[in-house]
């Protein structure tokens, strides 16, 4: 059965420094997301990417945020300096199109020190 | 705004005990609702969902029926298993736009033989 899978699945970075998490969606899926989870609290939906472009994007996706379909498996999301609150697992989800269930990856999770 | 507020977790049953997730949500307009389930290592799963007041959803074993007039979406299962340990996440499902999820916070569930 398809599914999303996410790389790495733990990333230990510095405060400041950049960072991508990785995703490769269903690979007949159009629609991207990422939501992230900071320890203890709800899931959080972050952006939302069609046709190459955002669609929505929360008020947590400020500039230091960005996403990326570089080529025409991977969705990429971009933290450009990190920060201590930016410690979280960071789920990707996909889906086909319609009014559909999202698929969801196994997350990777980031620790900012 | 939308949201959903579960049920403080953990949860601890033993087996063949019956399971009870409160789940309540507050949003404009009729949104779907949805319980996805996290086992240990893996990302979010759809367990069932429900698209309209009255609805009910099943899957595995587990129930939850859509009530519009209480605004809640508890999640149950008449005899629970160790292989149901994990924690379940009730989500609202916003139709318009981008179609994104606004999570509940996730209850942890633990079951002992």
């Amino acid at each position: 059965e398809p599914e999303v899978t996410q790389t790495p699945s733990h990333q230990v970075t510095q405060m400041g420094q950049e960072v991508i998490l990785r995703c490769v969606p269903i690979s007949n899926h159009l629609y991207f997301y990422w939501y992230r989870q900071i320890l203890g609290q709800k899931v959080e939906f972050l952006v939302s990417f069609y046709n190459n472009e955002i669609s929505e994007k929360s008020e947590i996706f400020d500039d230091q945020f960005s996403v990326e379909r570089p080529d025409g498996s991977n969705f990429t999301l971009k933290i450009r300096s990190t920060k201590l609150e930016d410690s979280a697992m960071y789920f990707c989800a996909s889906r086909k199109g319609g009014v559909g269930e999202q698929y969801f990856g196994p997350g990777t999770r980031l620790t900012v020190t | 705004g939308d949201s959903v507020t579960q049920m403080e977790g953990p949860v601890t049953l033993s087996e063949e005990a019956f399971l009870t997730i409160n789940c309540t949500y507050t949003a404009t307009g009729y949104p779907s609702l949805f319980w996805y389930v996290q086992y240990p290592g893996e990302g979010l799963q759809l367990l069932l969902k429900a698209t309209k007041a009255d609805d009910k959803g099943s899957n595995k074993g587990f129930e939850a029926t859509y009530r519009k007039e209480t605004t809640s979406f508890h999640l149950e299962k008449g005899s629970v298993q160790v292989s149901d340990s994990a924690v379940y996440f009730c989500a609202l499902y916003i139709i318009q736009g981008a179609q994104k999820l606004v999570f509940g916070q996730g209850t942890r569930l633990t079951i002992n033989p």
